[in-house]
């Protein structure tokens, strides 16, 4: 299975700062089949962007995803109050699916 | 506006076996593909297994031997259940709509295994 990387485990910023998270997978996720979600504390998991960079229903365009092979990332140009919380990755070209462990965006 | 909720015990025995169900509204059923997923507390995400509307599922190596997702188009619902538990299967349960990516997700139900 493919195993997601992701870093930094925490970042610490503030409100308004730029987010950069990175998500390394240990082999070729084909046809950029990644996706980013974002999860506040006893909430489900929120789908942001799927395919590395089609942000979904619903999203913000502060919100940005790229990469492809191995290496993906998602950016947040502005830190609104309510994306203080954990993203995850996931691939779903390889079955089976596999999330990353987790990057913490905590307010500095 | 596709609405999954998930229901069954919140407390199992080690050795039983846990069943859950996925009530899905607002939405086709037919034609899709639904997912189990599951997050130990205060860890990460962990893809259980899926099954198509018309029967057909596909499961987690980890977790094969162990696990059986079922479907009841008439209830628009389809179900988990997952044999010899032990507290390492300590878990919020979340259902969702879907085979890749998830958009629509239930609110999830934890599940504590112990005596």
């Amino acid at each position: 299975e493919i195993v997601l990387t992701q870093s930094p485990g925490t970042l610490s910023l503030s409100p308004g700062e730029r987010a950069t998270l990175s998500c390394r997978a240990s082999q070729s996720v084909s046809s950029s089949y990644l996706a980013w979600y974002r999860q506040r504390p006893g909430q489900a998991p929120r789908l942001l962007i799927y395919g590395a960079s089609t942000r979904a229903t619903g999203i913000p365009d502060r919100f940005s995803g790229s990469g492809s092979g191995t290496d993906f990332t998602l950016t947040i140009s502005r830190l609104e109050p309510e994306d203080f919380a954990v993203y995850f990755c996931q691939q779903y070209g390889s079955s089976p699916g596999t999330f990353g462990q987790g990057t913490t965006v905590e307010i500095k | 506006q596709v609405q999954l909720q998930e229901s069954g015990p919140g407390l199992v025995k080690p050795s039983e076996t846990l069943s859950l169900t996925c009530t899905v509204s607002g939405d086709s059923f037919n034609n899709n593909y639904w997912s189990w997923i599951r997050q130990p507390p205060g860890k990460g995400l962990e893809w259980i297994g899926y099954i198509y509307y018309s029967g057909g599922t596909n499961y987690n190596p980890s977790l094969k031997s162990r696990v059986t997702i079922s479907v009841d188009t008439s209830k628009n619902q389809f179900s988990l259940k997952l044999s010899s538990v032990t507290a390492a299967d300590t878990a919020v349960y979340y259902c969702a709509k879907g085979n890749g990516w998830f958009f629509h997700w239930g609110q999830g139900t934890l599940v504590t295994v112990s005596s």
